[in-house]
């Protein structure tokens, strides 16, 4: 069955720092791989997808994530925090080969302090 | 453009009490998903409608049940509400040619007294 880990509930960076927010997955076949960032009261904004191709994906709002098959990982990075960067960040993940359900982690909430 | 929208957008019923939520799609998109996100979890799949069919389902009982209309839209309904209903209620439309991005929209929060 896939599923998706988010190892940590909370990430605190300094405003201006490069952050990292973690995610592994597990499917059987080859992933769909997906961020979502969730601001308050608000429902879920689409950042970036890994489908296929380079490995470095670009998305949203200076994010980008690194697809890396062997260790089964998908984090998001970016270079400079912001405080608006805070909300709760969401890993998902599809398995191509099998159905079109998405599965998402638990979430991780990121604090960016000034 | 508009974006997928939800109605209502806050409910509270009391247990034992049916609800019907409901969903528009993104413009061109043909297929809607519904989650449950419980506070402090992350989404968890209910069903997928495309064609007024139901292509598939997660880990819910019958209790939830769902509807897809000729424009696209969707409802879904909830019967013999739990406490463990409340939640965040979140519609997703995709293409089902291109399924790999869906569009949230921004979920009506369920309250169950």
């Amino acid at each position: 069955a896939q599923s998706v880990a988010q190892p940590e509930d909370q990430v605190n960076v300094a405003e201006g720092n490069p952050l990292t927010v973690k995610c592994t997955y597990s499917v059987s076949g080859n992933p769909y791989l997906f961020w979502y960032v969730q601001y308050p009261n608000r429902g879920l904004q689409f950042l970036l997808k890994y489908i296929t191709g380079d490995n470095l994906v670009k998305g949203s709002y200076g994010f980008e994530a690194e697809f890396n098959k062997s260790q089964t990982s998908f984090h998001l990075k970016k270079p400079s925090a912001l405080v608006s960067d805070s909300a709760l960040y969401f890993c998902a993940v599809r398995d191509r080969g099998r159905d079109d359900k998405i599965i998402f982690g638990k979430g991780t909430r990121l604090h960016i302090l000034p | 453009d508009a974006g997928v929208t939800q109605s209502p957008t806050h409910l509270i019923k009391t247990r034992g009490q049916q609800v019907t939520l409901r969903c528009s799609p993104k413009s061109g998109h043909d297929t809607v998903s519904w989650y449950q996100q419980a506070l402090g979890q992350g989404p968890q799949f209910i069903f997928q409608y495309y064609e007024e069919e139901e292509r598939q389902r997660g880990n819910f009982p019958d209790r939830f049940s769902g509807h897809q209309f000729p424009n696209y839209s969707s409802e879904l309904n909830v019967n013999a509400l739990l406490l463990g209903d409340s939640a965040l209620y979140l519609c997703a439309s995709s293409l089902v040619t291109s399924q790999e991005t869906q569009y949230f929209g921004p979920g009506t929060r369920l309250l169950v007294l």
